[in-house]
C-alpha cells in the first residue's frame, strides 16, 4: 500500500507556481521522498527526490518539513505541458541492505491541470 | 541515451486469447520491472528482475501471467488466457544497480503498451 496521501486534483493558472502537497506521516528515517509525474499516454517520469533537506533542480523544488511528515513539490512557473498526474512516493534509502526491495509503490497521485 | 523501448504500443484482443509484450531496457540497466496500470490508478508492480533472475513476483497472477528475461537484457510479459480485467497499460521500467548505487537514480519508464480485452 502507498504510504503517502495526496489531494486527488488541483488546478493552477499558467505562469503561476504550482504547489503540490504530500502527507507521509509514517515515513521512517531511512526513506526518501520521491516525486514522479505521468503525462497522458506516457510512462511516469522522475522529477526530484529528497531525504530531509530542501532540494532544487531544473524541473522543480522539493520542500520537506522538519519532522519529515509532509512535503511540497513546487513547479515555479507552470506551463500547459506540466498538466499531468503527480505521484509522491516514499522509498527505502539503503539500497545495499534492501537489495531487491527497490520497487516504487504508487498511490493514485494528484491530477494537476494548468489553466491557460 | 536511448530510452526504454516497448512494443506493441496498442493491442486489442478477445478474452481467452493470448498476448505478449516486449521490453528493451536502457543499456547497462541490470534491473527491469513490469508494472500494470489500470485506468484511474497508479502503476502496480507485477515483477522485478535483477539481470535474468526474478527478485519479486509476489503480485504477478501466475496462473495466467508469465515473464522472462533470458539473457538479462530484453524481457517479455505474456498473458494466457486474457480476461476482461487485464485491460490496462503495461509499463516496463529499468534502473541501474550496483554497490555504488547512488540514491538519486530514478527509474526510467517506457511509454507502455495499452491492452484492451473485449
Amino acid at each position: 500500500d502507498a504510504k503517502t496521501t495526496q489531494p486527488p486534483s488541483m488546478d493552477c493558472a499558467e505562469g503561476r507556481a504550482a504547489n503540490l502537497p504530500c502527507n507521509h506521516s509514517t515515513i521512517s528515517g531511512n526513506e526518501y521522498v520521491y516525486w514522479y509525474r505521468q503525462i497522458h499516454s506516457q510512462g511516469p517520469q522522475y522529477i526530484i527526490h529528497g531525504l530531509k533537506n530542501n532540494e532544487t533542480n531544473e524541473m522543480a523544488s522539493l520542500i520537506i518539513t522538519e519532522d519529515r511528515k509532509s512535503s511540497t513539490l513546487i513547479l515555479p512557473h507552470a506551463t500547459l505541458r506540466d498538466t499531468a498526474v503527480y505521484y509522491c512516493i516514499v522509498r527505502p534509502r539503503d539500497f545495499i541492505s534492501n537489495f531487491g526491495n527497490e520497487k516504487l509503490t504508487f498511490g493514485t497521485g494528484t491530477r494537476l491541470t494548468i489553466i491557460p | 541515451e536511448a530510452g526504454v523501448a516497448q512494443s506493441p504500443r496498442y493491442k486489442i484482443i478477445e478474452k481467452r486469447q493470448s498476448v505478449a509484450f516486449w521490453c528493451n531496457p536502457i543499456s547497462g540497466h541490470a534491473t527491469l520491472y513490469w508494472y500494470q496500470q489500470i485506468l484511474g490508478q497508479g502503476p502496480k508492480l507485477l515483477i522485478q528482475f535483477q539481470n535474468n533472475g526474478v527478485v519479486d513476483d509476489s503480485q504477478l497472477p501466475k496462473d495466467r501471467f508469465s515473464a522472462e528475461r533470458l539473457k538479462g537484457v530484453d524481457s517479455t510479459l505474456k498473458i494466457q488466457p486474457a480476461k476482461l480485467e487485464d485491460s490496462a497499460v503495461y509499463l516496463c521500467a529499468s534502473s541501474y544497480w550496483g554497490h555504488a548505487y547512488p540514491a538519486n537514480y530514478g527509474y526510467t519508464f517506457g511509454s507502455g503498451t495499452r491492452l484492451t480485452v473485449v
